[in-house]
């Protein structure tokens, strides 16, 4: 298995711009979630997912948007990318939310808005 | 408040020596306390975690302990090697469990 797939693993935007970081996990995981990391404030979550087709915000959601078609992939879009969204982010992915089981994360994408 | 803290920020030990990190939540309801180590540029992986129905759990050099009531826990390091030096976060259930909210932070530093 490889696990959590982040694409891409750096990205530079400028202020604006709009993208997609990818997602994927071949663990057949019903949870998935989207951190970002920011030195001194941990790992905040910004959107999670329990299952296909559902989704909900998370700590910092603003400025962010997620879906879930299918179990495998959660991308995570920017619509108009700020200085402020500079940043590490995470994917994460469990076997279910609700039962309370490790997270795996991916290895992730650091991001800089110019 | 802060849904979840740790203390102390930094903590420095001899190689050898035992560390301990504390954590601190606020939901009563959480019920799943996780461990992860982020090693600089990695990824966080989880070390340890335990349920709330549990009061302590060993892996061989780490440990983790829960006080429900006081509503806090702790990370258990014994035998400190330079590889256990790395950026260590707790976590906490939140919200009927759908949601896990992570600690600022500890560095460990060991020194040889």
């Amino acid at each position: 298995n490889a696990g959590v797939t982040q694409t891409p693993k750096f990205q530079v935007l400028k202020t604006g711009q709009s993208m997609t970081l990818q997602c994927a996990q071949d663990m057949n995981h019903e949870y998935m979630s989207w951190y970002r990391q920011d030195p001194g404030m941990g790992l905040r979550l910004i959107h999670y997912s329990v299952g296909a087709g559902i989704t909900d915000q998370g700590e910092v959601p603003n400025g962010y948007n997620v879906s879930r078609s299918t179990t495998e992939d959660f991308p995570l879009r920017l619509l108009s990318a700020a200085p402020s969204q500079t940043s590490v982010y995470f994917c994460a992915s469990s076997y279910s939310g609700q039962n309370n089981s490790p997270l795996h994360f991916g290895n992730g994408t650091r991001l800089t808005v110019t | 408040g802060e849904n979840v803290e740790q203390h102390p920020s930094t903590l420095s030990v001899q190689e050898g020596d035992s560390a301990v990190i504390k954590c601190t939540y606020s939901d009563s309801a959480s019920n799943y306390f996780p461990w992860y180590k982020q090693e600089l540029g990695k990824r966080p992986q989880l070390i340890i975690d335990i349920r709330s129905n549990v009061g302590e759990k060993k892996d061989q050099r780490i440990a983790v302990t829960l006080n429900k009531t006081a509503k806090h826990f702790s990370l258990h390091i014994t035998e400190t090697q330079p590889e256990d030096s790395a950026v260590y976060f707790c976590a906490a259930t939140l919200y009927g469990n759908n949601r896990l909210a992570f600690g600022k932070g500890n560095q460990v530093v060991v020194i040889p």
